[in-house]
């Protein structure tokens, strides 16, 4: 059963609009999310992290959203550049430092001169 | 952010030779590191988690015959793929975690594609 959902596959975006990215877990003992960006033959970069006391974490054009009664986060990426074109993956994991991420099978987003 | 290194970057080999992958933090000392497979088109699949010093956790389904583990320094992990086959042909990428002051974050190696003949 996966524990880390990121429903849509993929997703287009003109560039200058907002990208949003939506990632839904099943884990309640989850408290740390983070997401990753990553191209083609490439590692994952780190992208932003939210722990579960907060509700919003921006960094740049960057935002992410906890809602954790939903179970449910997303990332907001505004305005959308050509150069934000990648895989995106949500990871997730408990608080025990011991535990280890569990990532989301990613989304691709495709941002459109 | 912290930097992990992985060697080679590309790698193709024949059926049944051995491989070996590198994987170092370049400026933090990595008591934790993960390894990660991930095929086409599909999400990280983790294989397992090495601590320095002891043995490799694998995940399941993950052959510890076939994908030997080794974290015997701080800053170097190394997984070896054993008599390769052509499905080991993947994308593999290495994670380490810093011991403290980086909290939950892992860092990424650039990855190492493995193509076996």
């Amino acid at each position: 059963d996966q524990q880390v959902k990121q429903n849509s596959p993929s997703l287009s975006v003109q560039e200058g609009r907002i990208s949003i990215l939506n990632c839904d877990y099943t884990n309640s003992m989850f408290d740390y999310f983070l997401w990753y960006k990553k191209y083609p033959a490439e590692g994952p970069t780190f992208l932003i992290s939210i722990s579960s006391i907060k509700d919003k974490n921006e960094d740049g054009r960057f935002t992410v959203f906890l809602n954790k009664s939903a179970k449910h986060l997303s990332l907001h990426i505004v305005p959308s550049q050509p150069g934000d074109s990648a895989v995106y993956f949500c990871a997730a994991k408990p608080s025990n430092y011991g535990q280890n991420f569990v990532f989301g099978p990613g989304t691709r987003l495709s941002v459109l001169p | 952010g912290a930097v992990v290194s992985q060697h080679p970057s590309r790698v193709i080999c024949k059926s049944g030779t051995s491989v070996k992958i590198e994987c170092r933090s370049l400026d933090f000392q990595a008591t934790t590191m993960f390894w990660y497979r991930q095929f086409p088109k599909k999400s990280l699949m983790l294989m397992a988690t090495s601590n320095e010093g002891s043995k490799a956790t694998y995940e399941q389904g993950v052959e510890k015959d076939k994908f030997l583990i080794n974290h015997a320094s701080l800053t170097l992990s190394t997984l070896t793929v054993t008599s390769a086959h052509p499905e080991d042909s993947s994308f593999y990428i290495c994670s380490a975690r810093e011991y403290s002051g980086r909290g939950n974050e892992q860092f990424f190696g650039p990855g190492t594609r493995l193509t076996v003949l």
